[in-house]
C-alpha cells in the first residue's frame, strides 16, 4: 500500500502565481482532508470531502482558495493568486470515517516569495 | 481559537527523563487520538481512547481519556532521543475531528 500520495513535496512560486497541489487518498477511504500547518497556528482543517462531494469548507481561508475533488483518487487544492502568508506545509489526509484515523501524505512544502 | 489546548506548547528535556504533555477541551469527545508527526512528515497515529478513564499503554507512553471525556494525557516515562517530534492531540465528534496546535519535544542525548 503506498500510502496518500502528494505532489509536489516542495513548491516556490512568486507572488501571484497559481499553485496547485495534488494528493492520492488511499484506495477504498470515502474521506478526503485538506490541511495547512504553520508554526504560528498549528494544524488548521481547510476542507474535507466524503465520496467526492465537499462537505465543510469553513475553513477555506478565502476565495483564492479552492478545492476539487474529480473523482475518489484524486483532489487538488488551488491557490489563485498565491501571496507570502501563504507559505507554509500543505497536507492531505484520508479516512475510512470523519471520526476514524486519519492517514497524511508526506505534505507540501509552499513557499510563495 | 484552538477547540483543543495543548501544554506545553514546547519541551526540550534530557535522554532519561519523564514527562507529560496534556491535552485540554471544554467539548466532549466521543473518542480522542494521539499523533506523533517527525519533521519532513505527516503525522502518523499513536493510540486512540474512547472510553472515560480509559489508559493505555504502548511500550514506554501511557496516554489516559479523562473521565468527562473532555481531556487528556500522554506520559513519557525515560524519554529517548527517538521520541523527539510533534505530539498532536486530535478529538472525535460526530462528524468530524479537529486537532490541536501540539506540543513540540526534543530530547537530548
Amino acid at each position: 500500500d503506498a500510502g496518500v500520495i502528494q505532489s509536489p513535496r516542495h513548491e516556490v512560486t512568486e507572488m501571484g502565481q497559481e499553485v496547485t497541489l495534488r494528493c492520492k487518498p488511499i484506495s477504498g477511504h470515502d474521506y478526503l482532508f485538506w490541511y495547512r500547518q504553520t508554526m504560528m497556528r498549528g494544524l488548521e482543517l481547510l476542507i474535507y470531502f466524503n465520496n467526492n462531494v465537499p462537505i465543510d469548507d469553513s475553513g477555506m481561508p478565502e476565495d483564492r482558495f479552492s478545492a476539487k475533488m474529480p473523482n475518489a483518487s484524486f483532489s487538488t487544492l488551488k491557490i489563485q493568486p498565491s501571496e507570502p502568508r501563504d507559505s507554509a506545509v500543505y497536507f492531505c489526509a484520508s479516512s475510512p470515517s470523519a471520526n476514524n484515523e486519519q492517514f497524511f501524505g508526506p505534505g507540501t512544502r509552499l513557499t510563495v516569495l | 481559537t484552538q477547540l483543543l489546548e495543548q501544554s506545553p506548547q514546547f519541551l526540550s528535556i534530557q535522554e532519561g527523563e519523564n514527562l507529560t504533555v496534556y491535552c485540554n477541551s471544554s467539548s466532549v469527545f466521543s473518542s480522542l487520538q494521539w499523533y506523533r508527526q517527525e519533521p519532513g512528515e505527516g503525522p502518523v497515529l499513536l493510540v486512540t481512547v474512547v472510553t472515560g478513564g480509559e489508559v493505555k499503554k504502548l511500550k514506554r507512553l501511557t496516554f489516559q481519556f479523562g473521565d468527562a471525556r473532555k481531556d487528556s494525557s500522554l506520559h513519557i516515562t525515560a524519554a529517548q532521543p527517538g521520541d523527539t517530534g510533534l505530539y498532536l492531540c486530535a478529538g472525535a465528534g460526530n462528524n468530524d475531528m479537529r486537532f490541536g496546535a501540539g506540543t513540540r519535544l526534543t530530547v537530548k542525548p
